[in-house]
């Protein structure tokens, strides 16, 4: 079992539609959940982090965790064709003397004018 | 945050032969990391290179098949030894963000191999 999993999509929406990314992970252990966005052509940036469980919002995007049922999700609301990207999802967990983030295999997101 | 440059940007090479990706930083980093990306698969960490020792791998890459150098505290090349087809994929640099969860990446480096 991978340690974090995410519907590689693709997914196109209307402009303005709300849009819904989902991951899930395996590993209680995990602290740091993150969302990283790749324009094609560039590499991932970060777009948001939450630490824990709850909910963090950045203008029209909203990224919640739920580590009960080990699932993280990222809205968009309002979307954009400049969203139109792939969105990896990522957690971070420190363990011995290293520490390593654990992406997603990345959603695309197309957003139609 | 840090801005990274790789080149190439692209390149098709043989089967059999090795190719060199740069990594350039415009600051002093202590740590740089170097991953991969395939298509519909996970960003795969190769290994963290600090400077003045040798590259820490991860399980499933090894030495011989990824040398990396990292000479100076801004720069860093990784090596793709003997390509395979199963080597096309786009390889990326990157160096720690403002937090142990965040990472600065480049803009990478598309690689097929034929």
């Amino acid at each position: 079992q991978k340690e974090v999993e995410q519907d590689p999509g693709p997914l196109s929406v209307p402009e303005g539609a709300i849009v819904s990314l989902n991951c899930t992970y395996s590993n209680s252990a995990f602290q740091y959940f993150m969302w990283y966005r790749q324009y094609s052509r560039k590499g991932p940036e970060l777009l948001m982090y939450t630490y824990s469980s709850g909910n963090k919002e950045d203008g029209r995007f909203t990224a919640q965790v739920d580590k009960s049922s080990k699932y993280i999700s990222l809205f968009i609301r309002d979307s954009q064709p400049s969203d139109s990207a792939t969105y990896l999802c990522a957690t971070w967990r420190s363990y011995s003397s290293a520490s390593k983030i654990i992406f997603g295999s990345g959603t695309r997101l197309s957003i139609r004018p | 945050s840090a801005v990274i440059s790789q080149k190439p940007s692209r390149d098709i090479c043989q089967r059999g032969t090795s190719l060199t990706i740069q990594c350039q930083v415009d600051s002093q980093v202590t740590m740089m990391f170097w991953y991969r990306q395939q298509p519909g698969q996970s960003l795969t960490l190769i290994a963290t290179a600090n400077q003045g020792s040798e590259a820490t791998y991860e399980s499933g890459f090894v030495i011989d098949k990824f040398p990396i150098s990292r000479p100076n505290l801004t720069f860093s090349t990784l090596t793709v030894s003997n390509m395979s087809p199963e080597d096309s994929s786009i390889y990326l640099c990157s160096v720690p963000g403002q937090g142990a969860y965040e990472q600065c990446f480049g803009p990478g480096t598309r690689l097929t191999v034929t």
